[in-house]
């Protein structure tokens, strides 16, 4: 069956730092892969998304993800984290037909000033 | 870039009584649409997948009866939540996927049951 793993809960990092949040998927086959963000009490907004190619993806925001099938991860990336990147993130994968997504539990990330 | 629209974003209902949430795209087509519910601090739980002129495939667990989806047209879907219980209160969600396979979310409703 398919899954999706996010290993870190809660990050905390300081504004200006790097960032990297984890994701790890099972499936059997190509899976489609996406981000999203959540900020509270709002609905999900789509980040980046990996269907075939480039294995390095570009998204909104600053952001990018880079598939590797080899370690079944799609980690999301930014360089330089901003105060307004305090959010929930959630890693999805597209299951079997493209009929539905499966969301990891997600990863909530706060920022220091 | 594409957007789904969610009416209304909160709402407060009397238990007992039915509620129904709307989900459009407002760009595009969307031949399938999707219902989530999500409880607090926690991940999205699909309730359902809607398309356009068939009946909902629900997920296991999830009422038939009781989360009522209507999927009309290539730009709505509809939630309707019969026989409201306080134990329905929750943030739900709608997504709906383009001709390009990729799935956009609504802000999504809050209901609460009193």
């Amino acid at each position: 069956a398919q899954s999706v793993t996010q290993p870190d809960i809660h990050i905390t990092v300081s504004e200006g730092a790097s960032l990297e949040l984890r994701c790890n998927y099972s499936y059997g086959a190509t899976p489609y892969l996406f981000w999203y963000v959540q900020s509270p009490g709002q609905g999900l907004q789509l980040l980046l998304k990996y269907f075939s190619g480039d294995t390095l993806v570009q998204g909104i925001k600053g952001f990018e993800a880079e598939f590797k099938r080899s370690q079944s991860s799609f980690n999301l990336r930014k360089p330089s984290v901003h105060w307004s990147d305090a959010a929930e993130y959630f890693c999805a994968v597209a299951a079997s037909g493209y009929n539905k997504l499966i969301f990891g539990a997600g990863t909530r990330l706060a920022v220091h000033p | 870039g594409a957007v789904v629209s969610q009416h209304p974003s909160r709402v407060i209902c009397k238990s007992g009584t039915s509620v129904k949430i709307e989900c459009r795209s407002l760009d595009f087509q969307a031949t399938t649409m999707f219902w989530y519910r999500q409880f607090p601090k926690q991940s999205l739980m699909l309730m359902a997948t809607s398309n356009e002129g068939s009946k909902a495939t629900y997920e296991q667990g999830v009422e038939k009866d009781k989360f009522l989806i209507n999927h009309a047209s290539l730009t709505l879907s509809t939630l309707t939540v019969t026989s409201a219980h306080p134990e329905d209160s929750s943030f739900y969600i709608c997504s709906a996927r383009d001709v390009g396979n990729t799935i956009y979310f609504g802000e999504g409703s809050w209901l609460t049951v009193v």
